[in-house]
C-alpha cells in the first residue's frame, strides 16, 4: 500500500458526460501528479499541483482540468468525454526534494 | 514522441536466473532515473533510482546501471523469483521534483 488513495476504482461513462476522479496524497505529500495510460501506452504525465499550486502541465487535453484543495487532496475534471479517454488515471505523491513518486491505485475510467 | 523507450515489450527468464530489463533515452537534460514494477489492476511500485552522477545503484536483489554517454540504462534482478512477474516501467525526470517519463514497459515473466 503506496498510500495513495484514489476513487472511484472504476468508472463508466457515456460520451459528452463530465466525471470527477479523487486523490489524496500520501500524509505530508506536497507534490500531487496526474497521470494517464491508455491502452498500449505507457504513462503520460498530465498536470502536477503543489501545495495548492500548478506547478507543470504536461499533455494535458483543455477538457480537463485539475486542482489541489488546502487539505492537499486533488480532484480531476474530465468533460466532454470522448471514446478515446477511456484509459486509467493514476495519481503519485512525492516529498520536496526527493525524486520518487508514490502511485494510488488507479481510476479506470471507460467511456462508452 | 517517446523520449523513454523500452524495445522488449517481454522478457521470459527461468527462477534463479538473471533477469536483464533494458531502457533507452533521448533528453539529455534527464539525470534521475527510475524503474517501477507494476501488477495488474494496481498503480506502479517504486523498486530503484538511480541520479545521474552515479553508474550504479544497489537494492537487495536489483541493481540499476547509468551508462549516461549511451543514454542507456538497465535493470538487473539477481535471482529473478517467480513473484518477479510483473510489469516493468523506465522512467526519467530533469530533476527531483518533476514530471517522470515512463517506457511503454516491459512484461517479465519468471518461470519456475
Amino acid at each position: 500500500d503506496s498510500g495513495v488513495t484514489q476513487t472511484p476504482k472504476h468508472l463508466i461513462t457515456a460520451t459528452g458526460q463530465r466525471v470527477t476522479l479523487r486523490c489524496s496524497p500520501r500524509s505530508g505529500d506536497l507534490s500531487v501528479y496526474w497521470y494517464q495510460q491508455s491502452l498500449d501506452q505507457g504513462l503520460q504525465f498530465l498536470i502536477q499541483y503543489y501545495n495548492g499550486e500548478e506547478r507543470a502541465k504536461g499533455n494535458i487535453l483543455e477538457r480537463f482540468s485539475a486542482q489541489q484543495f488546502p487539505d492537499l487532496h486533488s480532484e480531476l475534471n474530465l468533460s466532454s468525454l470522448e471514446l478515446g479517454d477511456s484509459a486509467l488515471y493514476f495519481c503519485a505523491s512525492s516529498v520536496e526534494g526527493l525524486g520518487e513518486q508514490f502511485f494510488g491505485p488507479g481510476t479506470r475510467l471507460t467511456v462508452l | 514522441d517517446q523520449q523513454v523507450k523500452q524495445n522488449s515489450p517481454s522478457l521470459s527468464v527461468q527462477e534463479g536466473r538473471i533477469s536483464i530489463l533494458n531502457c533507452d533515452y533521448t533528453n539529455s537534460m534527464f539525470d534521475y532515473f527510475l524503474w517501477y514494477k507494476k501488477y495488474p489492476a494496481e498503480g506502479p511500485t517504486f523498486l530503484i533510482s538511480i541520479s545521474s552522477i552515479k553508474d550504479k545503484n544497489e537494492d537487495g536483489r536489483f541493481t540499476v546501471f547509468l551508462n549516461k554517454s549511451a543514454k542507456h540504462l538497465s535493470l538487473h534482478i539477481v535471482p529473478s523469483q517467480p513473484g518477479d512477474s510483473a510489469v516493468y516501467f523506465c522512467a526519467a525526470s530533469a530533476s527531483y521534483g518533476y514530471a517522470l517519463n515512463f517506457g511503454k514497459g516491459t512484461s517479465l515473466l519468471v518461470t519456475p
